[in-house]
């Protein structure tokens, strides 16, 4: 079965750190999407891309980037970790116009 | 981006219907309506969809307003394991937009 997969699910790093989470879909979607979560609110997007070599900005992007390399994978990098980094992240992804989302399991990360 | 506004929390008896509203009176007019719902530790899960008519699936069903400024979605008859935070989200392009969520409890 097609699948999205998020790594590491959880993770311990320090304030200005670099750090990469990984996201792999296995339905050969070409749109992709990272999205925050901080504790009892909604998402919010922070970057996505519509195809290999396609990347956007998002709502709240400052400190993060993404690359698209293939169409399975679409990582998200935290140049300089800071403590307001604090949150889970969800990996999404998606065939088309009005398809339904299909989210990762997310990753939870924690920024001492 | 369309917000959407919906209430903090809702409660039901287990088997009885559900009805969520949503207001998104700022969607453009090529938004979809979106529904996911949340459980704990777990990444959204989608209910439905639809852009101007009303839909029927087998989790739920969509009701959208003439105007599309509102939409409820309605849980025919709640079932203890639909206990969630269900997200009401205006889809711009795959760009999903999120509002706080109505916190759904089901009591016995």
């Amino acid at each position: 079965d097609a699948e999205i997969t998020q790594s590491p699910r959880h993770k311990i790093t320090e304030t200005g750190r670099q750090v990469t989470l990984a996201c792999h879909q296995t339905w050969n979607h070409n749109n992709m999407f990272w999205y925050r979560q901080d504790l009892g609110h909604g998402l919010r997007l922070i970057h996505y891309s519509y195809g290999v070599q396609d990347t956007n900005k998002g709502e709240v992007s400052d400190g993060y980037s993404v690359s698209r390399s293939n169409t399975e994978d679409l990582p998200l990098t935290l140049e300089s970790a800071a403590s307001s980094q604090t949150s889970v992240y969800f990996c999404a992804s998606y065939r088309g116009r009005a398809d339904t989302q299909y989210f990762g399991p997310g990753t939870r990360l924690t920024v001492l | 981006d369309a917000k959407t506004t919906q209430p903090n929390s809702m409660e039901s008896n287990e088997e009885e219907p559900v009805h969520l509203p949503c207001n998104h009176s700022t969607i453009s007019g090529t938004d979809y309506i979106h529904w996911y719902r949340q459980l704990p530790s777990q990444g959204p899960e989608y209910v439905i969809h639809g852009l101007t008519s009303n839909v029927n699936n087998r989790m739920a069903s969509l009701a959208i307003a003439e105007d599309r400024k509102s939409s409820t979605l309605i849980l025919h008859r709640a079932t203890l394991r639909d206990a969630a935070v269900y997200y009401c989200i205006t889809d711009s392009w795959g760009k999903l937009q999120f509002g706080a969520g109505t916190q759904v409890v089901v009591t016995p």
